[in-house]
């Protein structure tokens, strides 16, 4: 079964635009969390996506939203990127989310530089 | 609330000697318990998982990790370090269900083998 992808895995965008970020989680799986991680406050969580519907949000400015479709493939968004929003981004899936914490899968990541 | 605290920022070992990595957590309800391995440029692999069953729990490549409530506490272990484990190891909890799947991470340890 492949594992969590991510799309696209470099980008590199200036203070003051806008990025998209793609993730596809393994199939089956319903659950679809994004992590920031940072040297300076390490990995923190983003938000958590179910049946299309946004079920858990971190402590995150507006600026970064999120989606998932109907096919659990997931995407977010950081407008108005700002030099502090450069990290690795990981997006992990689950199955379902009810019962025993599922295990979650990462991706490999997408690196974003803001120069 | 909930959190996570890894003692050790770096460790360092020489192959062929045991590894510790110590975590201890805070939570207020009964934790699921997971440690995490990052490699450089990759993206997180699930060594080991605790769900309140069995105290000692046994992971991938040799590793294993006992879940002590009274000392709330969560220590890694390895036997004979290798030299591919040089890596980055989080410890992490989970949210209860009804907070869906969201994970808090501790700020991790890198560890370093030495031949």
């Amino acid at each position: 079964k492949a594992g969590v992808t991510q799309t696209p895995r470099y980008l590199i965008k200036t203070r003051g635009q806008q990025v998209t970020l793609s993730c596809s989680p393994i199939s089956g799986h319903r659950s679809v969390s994004w992590y920031q991680q940072t040297p300076g406050q390490g990995l923190q969580f983003l938000f958590e996506y179910f049946s299309e519907t946004q079920r858990n949000k971190g402590n995150f400015p507006g600026r970064f939203s999120g989606r998932q479709f109907s096919n659990s493939r997931s995407e977010m968004n950081v407008s108005t990127l700002e030099l502090g929003d450069s990290a690795l981004y990981l997006c992990a899936s689950s199955l379902e989310g009810y019962g025993i914490p599922d295990t979650q899968y990462f991706g490999p990541g997408t690196r974003l530089t803001v120069l | 609330a909930q959190s996570v605290t890894q003692l050790d920022s770096h460790v360092s070992v020489s192959e062929g000697t045991p590894v510790l990595l110590r975590c201890n957590y805070s939570s207020s309800y009964s934790p699921s318990l997971f440690w995490y391995v990052q490699h450089p440029n990759k993206g997180l692999q699930l060594l080991l998982k605790y769900t309140s069953a069995a105290t000692l729990v046994k992971g991938i490549n040799g590793f294993e990790a006992e879940f002590k409530k009274s000392e709330t506490s969560f220590h890694l272990t390895k036997p004979s370090a290798h030299m591919s484990d040089a890596a980055e190891y989080f410890c992490v909890v989970a949210a209860i269900k009804a907070a869906g799947n969201k994970l808090t991470f501790g700020g991790g340890t890198r560890v370093l083998v030495k031949p």
